[in-house]
């Protein structure tokens, strides 16, 4: 069943770690998405990718970084976890053009102690 | 003042009630999705339109271009249906992939 998913889905750390978030797709989709969502904020893009060897920043600065090596897989990476990095982290995924939907994953929530 | 905005931002609502939830933005848009969000923390996108309305089982979502406004509706609402609805903008000629998020409207539907 095409879908898009994300492991792990809830993640408690200790300050100092480094982190990876997992998130990968089976539609085949060009363009794929990193989301944080803060409780009861909405979601603001900090990374995006139109496809392999394609990484851009988003709207919302942050000191993750992603790697697009394959279509279907789409890594965020924390190399030195902070409290202020606790949040929802969300990834997405859509066609090339921008007449399609996007599919969400259900997300990792991530708190850092 | 946010481009997307929506209300209300908090709903309660008896089983059986229409729901409508609003959803107004700023810029102008190449397609509005309304996409829906359980307390678990994952989203399902319930419609994507740039015109007219849509219609999907107990759901119907409207838009409107020249007054930039987008309406999402709940026809005989159940407690199933409680869950945030977020309307996402996607900005005409704007960076690939960046849609506008509103904060999202928290529906309660009480049995």
């Amino acid at each position: 069943e095409a879908d898009i998913y994300q492991t792990p889905r809830y993640l408690v750390i200790g300050t100092g770690k480094k982190i990876t978030l997992e998130c990968s797709q089976t539609m085949g989709h060009d363009k794929m998405y990193w989301y944080q969502q803060d409780p009861g904020m909405e979601l603001h893009l900090i990374h995006y990718s139109y496809g392999v060897n394609s990484t851009e920043k988003g709207d919302l600065s942050s000191e993750s970084t992603v790697s697009r090596i394959r279509t279907e897989h789409f890594p965020l990476t924390l190399e030195s976890a902070r409290p202020s990095h606790t949040s929802q982290y969300l990834c997405a995924s859509s066609e090339f053009g921008e007449a399609y939907g996007y599919t969400f994953g259900s997300g990792t929530r991530l708190t850092v102690v | 003042k946010n481009e997307v905005e929506q209300s209300p931002q908090n709903l309660t609502a008896q089983e059986g009630e229409f729901i409508t939830i609003n959803c107004s933005y700023s810029v102008g848009i190449s397609a509005l999705h309304w996409l829906q969000q359980h307390p678990g923390g994952g989203i399902v996108s319930l419609f994507m339109l740039s015109s007219g309305k849509k219609k999907h089982g107990r759901l119907i979502a409207t838009i409107n271009i020249q007054e930039k406004h987008s309406s999402l509706h709940i026809t005989a609402s159940h407690p199933r249906d409680s869950a945030v609805y977020i309307c996402a903008a996607h900005r005409y000629g704007g960076s690939q992939g960046n849609l506008i998020f509103g904060k999202g409207t928290k529906l309660s539907v009480k049995p």
